[in-house]
């Protein structure tokens, strides 16, 4: 029973498609994350939702559109996608209503565009 | 916006010795500072994390300490294994962890 799960672990697509991420967390926590490690292992915050709602956005291109349906999903939708989108994104949530606040990641997503 | 900057980016070891990172942040307002360890493929997991009123902790052979004042924290670990190899990364955040800024890393190699 995987805590914070992502769909699908690879990506493989042309320059331009439109593709999407999906997350899921099974912990009860009112906060998802996605998070882009390039291919020199940075790893940048892009969003984060609380309660369905977004409190931070980073300065990520608008193709880039995160959806929650619900507390427990958080997808990643990527339109006209370029070649310096392909990196390692990765989901993650946590519980923020009270401090000691662990980040729970996902297995990550490996997107590569051609 | 919070900078964290963490080094070195790589380091070697012998099995059996210590190894430390540091990480320096530039937001006073941090209070929030995890570190994580990734192996290989696989995701970043939490090791040890400390808040701005605590100095130091400990967890077996891993330690953090947390110089408020300088801005500055560092990860300790004694008695290296080859199974410590990973990429290391520190992070700082508000008091609720939810805007995290990580460091850029730190490949440790321990060998046998």
């Amino acid at each position: 029973d995987t805590a914070v799960s992502q769909t699908p672990k690879y990506l493989v697509t042309q320059m331009g498609n439109d593709k999407s991420i999906k997350c899921e967390q099974n912990l009860g926590h009112d906060t998802m994350y996605w998070y882009k490690q390039d291919s020199k292992k940075f790893l940048k915050i892009m969003f984060s939702y609380n309660n369905k709602e977004l409190i931070i956005n980073e300065t990520v291109p608008n193709r880039f559109s995160p959806k929650s349906p619900d507390k427990a999903h958080l997808n990643l939708h990527i339109n006209s996608l370029e070649l310096g989108d392909s990196a390692v994104y990765f989901c993650a949530s946590s519980q923020v209503r009270a401090p000691g606040n662990e980040q729970f990641f996902g297995p990550g997503t490996r997107l590569t565009v051609l | 916006g919070e900078n964290v900057e963490q080094h070195p980016s790589t380091l070697s070891v012998q099995e059996g010795d210590s190894a430390v990172i540091k990480c320096t942040y530039s937001d006073s307002a941090s209070n929030y500072f995890p570190w994580y360890k990734q192996e290989l493929g696989k995701r970043p997991q939490l090791i040890i994390d400390i808040r701005s009123n605590v100095g130091e902790k400990k967890d077996q052979r891993i330690a953090v300490t947390l110089n408020k004042t300088a801005k500055h924290f560092s990860l300790h670990i004694t008695e290296t294994q080859p199974e410590d190899s990973a990429v290391y990364f520190c992070a700082a955040s508000n008091y609720w962890g939810n805007d995290m800024r990580f460091g850029a890393g730190t490949r440790l190699t321990v060998k046998p």
